[in-house]
């Protein structure tokens, strides 16, 4: 894939810290969009979701925005948590028919969260 | 509520052997998708599965690659002589069928396959 030998971004942040979380898409033609959290060992967990047709969506915690303008996903983590240490992933989908099936992810970000 | 199970969860091949990976989907999800994860990078799309049915194989290499869903048993990922290239983490997630366009994924927690 085009990001063999590249690290991964990091994101360090203190406990109680808010963090936010940048992702750039593609596929101008997606219009689904998921946020995916990802521990040590584990298979990714579903964070939040947005549809295309709104710029912002918020969950406990979290806040997702999207700028299709630009094709901009971002995710804001309020009152960061030592447990939300992870490795962070943007997701997309869409386009119509079968291709709803087909995530396309990021690249994803490491965010360690200092106590 | 069991959620997605796959095994094994570690997997250890020399070049060449076979390697079968397992996913059993939530119970009652009728669509599968496995995915690849190298070191450091994002999952990658292999295959979208209904039962009896591969909807969706584009990111499927062409050879030694196949994927099955069969009406009873688990979902099998099917990797014939592999190679050290094939090392890598294989998710496989489930979606219930729904009404809308958009089914949320439920993940596995991968087969870690090394290919010696």
């Amino acid at each position: 894939g085009e990001n063999v030998g590249l690290h991964l971004p990091t994101l360090s942040v203190q406990e109680g810290d808010n963090s936010i979380i940048n992702c750039a898409y593609s596929n101008s033609a997606s219009d689904y969009f998921i946020w995916y959290k990802q521990e040590s060992g584990k298979g990714p967990q579903f964070i939040i979701d947005i549809r295309s047709n709104m710029d912002k969506r918020q969950g406990q915690r979290v806040t997702v925005l999207l700028n299709k303008t630009v094709k901009h996903l971002s995710l804001q983590i309020a009152a960061t948590q030592p447990g939300d240490s992870a490795v962070y992933f943007c997701a997309e989908t869409g386009g119509g028919g079968t291709s709803y099936g087909k995530l396309t992810f990021g690249q994803g970000t490491i965010l360690t969260v200092h106590p | 509520n069991a959620g997605v199970m796959q095994n094994p969860r570690h997997l250890v091949r020399r070049r060449g052997q076979e390697a079968r990976l397992r996913c059993s989907p939530v119970k009652g999800h009728s669509h599968v998708y496995w995915y690849r994860q190298l070191p450091e990078e994002g999952l990658k799309f292999m295959v979208y599965l209904q039962k009896e049915n591969i909807i969706d194989e584009s990111g499927m290499p062409k050879e030694r690659f196949s994927a099955e869903f069969p009406k009873e048993g688990p979902s099998i990922l099917r990797i014939q002589q592999v190679v050290r290239g094939d090392s890598a983490a294989y998710f496989c997630a489930s979606s219930p069928f729904g009404k809308g366009p958009y089914n949320e994924q439920f993940f596995g927690p991968g087969t870690r396959l090394t290919v010696l």
